[in-house]
């Protein structure tokens, strides 16, 4: 059964910095690439940023591109989301998942979902 | 503002059939066979329902179901239960951006 659980989410002030973690287990995680998902309260989904299987290639949404920094670390199974210089418009609950397809400049089809952290930035 | 465009609240009794639209445009759903439906109960994590318009993951109840025509995809429940009241969202390859996008979402209310 895949599992996904983040952590890392808090209380912080604009400008500031925090580093999301995602934990993966009951799959292969070298051979699956692996995005990010916000959430912001009452409202929809956006998906902010993805890296592939072997970490050659990254994606992000233009909303957070030079702010944000996904990585991963296949010996531990862990997937990150460093995110910089902090606005107001980024409080959201921070999901991870598995991606099903990210090939050719692009990625579609998030299959599993972990429970979200919550971010909240605030002075 | 969302890219692809759904109705804010659907609305059916239990066993009746119901279907939610996702309207986008030709250079996302009118193009590509890359749309995806997410199911999201209150408090819960989304889950992923129907991919590439009409497949369904392993697990996932023949009930739903997906379809397209032109720039408009389309999720049918059929025989509604209690369970499928939940928000429901579209996604879908464009060619503008490397990721999904997202519809603005769709609660379901299961009378």
């Amino acid at each position: 059964e895949v599992q996904l659980l983040e952590s890392g989410g808090g209380l912080v002030q604009p400008g500031g910095s925090l580093r999301l973690s995602c934990g993966a287990s009951g799959f292969i995680f070298s051979d699956y690439a692996m995005g990010w998902v916000r959430q912001a309260p009452g409202k929809g989904l956006e998906w902010v940023s993805a890296i592939r299987g072997s970490a050659d290639k990254t994606f992000y949404a233009d909303s957070v591109k030079g702010r944000f920094t996904i990585s991963r670390d296949n010996s531990k199974n862990t997937l990150f989301l460093q995110v910089d210089s902090l606005r107001a418009e980024d409080t959201a609950v921070y999901y991870c998942a598995k991606v099903g397809y990210c090939g050719g400049g692009t990625c579609r089809r998030l299959e599993n979902w972990g429970q979200g952290t919550q971010v909240t930035v605030s002075s | 503002q969302s890219v692809l465009t759904q109705p804010a609240s659907v609305s059916g009794s239990p066993g009746q059939s119901i279907t939610i639209s996702c309207t986008g445009t030709s250079t996302d759903v009118g193009r590509y066979n890359y749309v995806s439906w997410y199911q999201q109960h209150p408090g819960g994590a989304p889950k992923l329902m129907i991919y590439d318009v009409t497949n369904r993951p392993s697990g996932v109840s023949n009930r739903f179901s997906g379809s397209k025509s032109g720039n408009t995809a389309s999720l049918t429940i059929s025989g509604l239960q209690a369970e499928d009241e939940a928000d429901y969202y579209c996604s879908s390859y464009t060619s503008s951006t490397p990721l999904e996008v997202f519809g603005g979402g769709t609660k379901l209310t299961v009378l």
